[in-house]
């Protein structure tokens, strides 16, 4: 089973470039979710998703666009990056509803802004 | 958005001795679940060991368990006969039951095991 894969794994922008972070997963998973991990600060919720055509924001949404078009797919956007968006991103997903159910992590990507 | 405080940013241990991970939370709901995520220097979230609110059991995984206490909002982690791959960034982490099902991360302990 691939579970949650991100791409890329590393990635360098220039002030004011825009990207996008893939983020598939293939366990039909409805609850798929964003993080951004800094040192000292633990993971912040970015965005999240609860089903295909439905996003809300988390903790730290500023500068970040999401969309869920299918079940599989969560892409995060940034659409004129900042060094203060210089951080490790994880792309995560879970069953709805599931409870207990843990968050499948993919394999993170680490940004950074120049 | 729930707060989840893990207040000791750094913690050592001596290889096969015993440590305990603070966590707690704030939350205005009945019904919840609680987790501790482990990060090797590798990336990987591992997950360590999972609560729920509704049961007062406290939960184990063979030398990893909980300390849960619901009224103190309280999830500490103890880590039994520490080995040297227990060495990493540790996450408490809270999920809501309710509307949307976010989970929410404390700052993280890093756990060094010294040989």
């Amino acid at each position: 089973n691939a579970g949650v894969t991100q791409t890329p794994k590393f990635q360098v922008l220039k002030t004011g470039q825009s990207m996008t972070l893939q983020c598939a997963q293939d366990m039909n998973h409805e609850y798929m979710s964003w993080y951004r991990q800094d040192p000292g600060m633990g993971l912040r919720l970015i965005h999240y998703s609860v089903g295909a055509g439905i996003t809300d924001q988390g903790e730290v949404p500023n500068g970040y666009n999401v969309s869920r078009s299918t079940t599989e797919d969560f892409p995060l956007r940034l659409l004129s990056a900042a060094p203060s968006q210089t951080s490790v991103y994880f792309c995560a997903s879970s069953p709805r509803g599931g409870g207990n159910e843990k968050l499948f992590f993919g394999s993170g990507t680490q940004l950074s802004v120049l | 958005a729930q707060t989840v405080t893990q207040s000791q940013p750094e913690m050592s241990v001596q290889e096969a001795e015993t440590v305990t991970l603070s966590c707690t939370y704030d939350t205005s709901e009945s019904d919840y679940y609680l987790f501790w995520y482990k990060q090797p220097p590798s990336r990987q979230m591992i997950l360590v060991i999972r609560q729920e609110a509704y049961k007062q059991q406290n939960a184990t995984e063979n030398r990893f368990s909980v300390n849960f206490q619901k009224a103190a909002k309280s999830f500490s982690l103890k880590i039994s006969d520490s080995q040297l791959g227990d060495a990493a960034m540790y996450f408490c982490a809270y999920r809501s039951a309710g509307t949307g099902n976010q989970f929410y991360f404390g700052t993280g302990t890093s756990l060094t095991v010294i040989p």
